[in-house]
């Protein structure tokens, strides 16, 4: 079945500066990719996704890439704020319906 | 408008003990989805309903775990005789027909002492 790894496990950075946070997956099958922000207690939050016929997809300060060769797929944010730290999930959907997680990236953005 | 709403926001419970967990998806979403995550982890597949059944239940960790759908909206996760181990933030999520895209709610924090 699917596998999701996901690097690095923590990130500090300071505010104003970039974060990457990056996947690789093993089923190539897989044809979507979304990125989740996780805050203390809540749920996680869809942040941003993109398909497999995409290779790049931006949101304001958030980007996502896609290698389909390599398999593996990245998100930057760009400009961070405080307010952008908490956890961060990648996931993929093989061919069936669920969501296979990584292991997520805890990110600090320091003042 | 109205997100995944799930209840309770916290479960405390004895050993062997029967635990119900409710979830209310984003109304007009067909597929609904559990999850189950552990401290310090990403969240696991346990079940998927499209519509009132279960499509896929390959995630369900045994016997002990049952979830229904049964006017395809509100759906239940049961669990019975709990252990320990069962403790963990049980995810619901939603989407629409023919949509990847899934909208998790809260979570229930459930502990079995």
């Amino acid at each position: 079945g699917e596998n999701v790894e996901q690097h690095p496990s923590t990130l500090s950075v300071q505010e104003g500066d970039s974060a990457v946070i990056k996947c690789t997956y093993s089923d190539s099958a897989s044809n979507y990719f979304p990125w989740y922000k996780q805050e203390l207690g809540k749920g996680p939050q869809l942040i941003i996704d993109i398909r497999s016929n995409v290779g790049e997809k931006k949101d304001q300060r958030i980007a996502v890439t896609l290698n389909k060769t390599a398999k593996h797929f990245s998100l930057h944010i760009t400009e961070t704020q405080p307010e952008d730290s908490a956890v961060y999930f990648c996931a993929a959907i093989p061919n069936t319906d669920k969501l296979i997680f990584g292991t997520g990236t805890r990110l600090q953005v320091f003042p | 408008g109205a997100g995944v709403s799930q209840t309770p926001s916290n479960k405390v419970t004895e050993k062997g003990k029967y635990v119900e967990l409710r979830c209310d998806p984003i109304s007009g979403h067909t597929a609904l989805y559990w999850y189950r995550q552990s401290l310090g982890q990403g969240p696991e597949f346990l079940i998927y309903f499209q519509g009132t059944g279960a499509a896929d239940d390959s995630g369900l960790p045994n016997d002990r775990f049952f979830a229904v759908r049964p006017e395809g909206s509100v759906s239940t996760l049961k669990i019975q005789r709990t252990e320990r181990g069962d403790s963990a933030v049980y995810l619901c999520a939603s989407s629409s027909t023919g949509n990847n895209e899934q909208f998790f709610g809260p979570g229930t924090r459930l502990t079995v002492l």
